[in-house]
C-alpha cells in the first residue's frame, strides 16, 4: 500500500519555465489537496478537490493550476514559474465520510522539493 | 478556524514522556482537536485527535481539559525518531460537505537527545 506518491522529489526550474507536479494516491479517497512549506513556515493551502473534474482554490492559488481527470490523480501545474514559486509541495487526500464528521485525517505524500532560479 | 497557541521549541531525553501543551481559548462546542507531526524532510502525518475524553493510540494519548481551552499531546516514552514538529490543529465538525483545509501554525519544534 503505497498512500500517496509524489514525482518529482526534486525539480530546479529557470524563472519562466514550466512544470506539472504529479500526486497519486491508492487509497480510493475523494478529496485531495495541494500545499506548499516555505521556511520556517506552516503548509499553506493551494488547491484542493473534492472529486474528479472538480478543482477549488485553497489560501495561496496564484500563479498554480491543477487538474483532477482521474481520481487517483492531482496534478499541480506551474506555467511560467518564479522565483516566489521556490518552496516544497506536499499532496495529501482524505476519505469523504470521515470529511463529512470533521474526523478529518490526511494522508501526506513525502513532497516535492523545487527550485526556482 | 479557531486559533492555537504552541510553544516555539520543546527538548526531551530519550526514553522520557513528553507533554506538548496547545492553547486553545477560542475552541467552540465543535471543534475537533487534531494533532499531526512532521519528520525532518517528510510529509505531516496523523498522529491523534479528539473531542473531549482523553484518547489513547498506538502513537500518543491526548489530554484535554475540562473546560476545553488547552490540551497536552503526551508521548510516553519519546525515542530519537519522535523528533519532529507537532502540530495542533483545530476542525469544525459543522464544516459538512466542503473539503477540510487543515490551517497549519508554525507548530512546536521537539528535539529528542540520549
Amino acid at each position: 500500500n503505497a498512500g500517496v506518491t509524489q514525482t518529482p522529489k526534486f525539480r530546479v526550474l529557470k524563472t519562466g519555465q514550466s512544470m506539472t507536479l504529479l500526486c497519486a494516491q491508492d487509497m480510493n479517497h475523494e478529496y485531495m489537496y495541494w500545499y506548499r512549506q516555505d521556511p520556517g513556515m506552516g503548509l499553506r493551502l493551494i488547491h484542493y478537490s473534492v472529486g474528479e473534474g472538480t478543482t477549488a482554490k485553497g489560501e495561496v492559488p496564484d500563479g498554480y493550476n491543477v487538474s483532477r481527470l482521474k481520481k487517483q490523480n492531482f496534478l499541480l501545474g506551474l506555467e511560467s514559474a518564479a522565483p516566489s514559486q521556490t518552496s516544497v509541495y506536499f499532496c495529501a487526500s482524505s476519505d469523504r465520510d470521515r470529511e463529512l464528521l470533521a474526523k478529518n485525517i490526511q494522508y501526506f505524500g513525502a513532497g516535492t522539493r523545487l527550485s526556482v532560479l | 478556524d479557531a486559533k492555537t497557541t504552541q510553544p516555539n521549541s520543546m527538548e526531551s531525553n530519550e526514553e522520557e514522556p513528553v507533554h506538548l501543551p496547545c492553547n486553545h481559548s477560542t475552541i467552540s462546542g465543535t471543534d475537533y482537536i487534531h494533532w499531526y507531526r512532521q519528520l525532518p524532510s517528510q510529509g505531516p502525518e496523523y498522529v491523534i485527535h479528539g473531542l473531549t475524553s482523553n484518547v489513547n493510540n498506538r502513537m500518543a494519548s491526548l489530554a484535554i481539559a475540562e473546560d476545553r481551552k488547552s490540551s497536552t499531546l503526551i508521548l510516553h516514552r519519546a525515542t530519537l525518531r519522535d523528533a519532529a514538529v507537532y502540530y495542533c490543529i483545530l476542525r469544525d465538525v459543522q464544516m459538512t460537505g466542503t473539503a477540510s483545509k487543515l490551517t497549519f501554525g508554525t507548530g512546536t519544534r521537539l528535539q529528542v537527545t540520549l
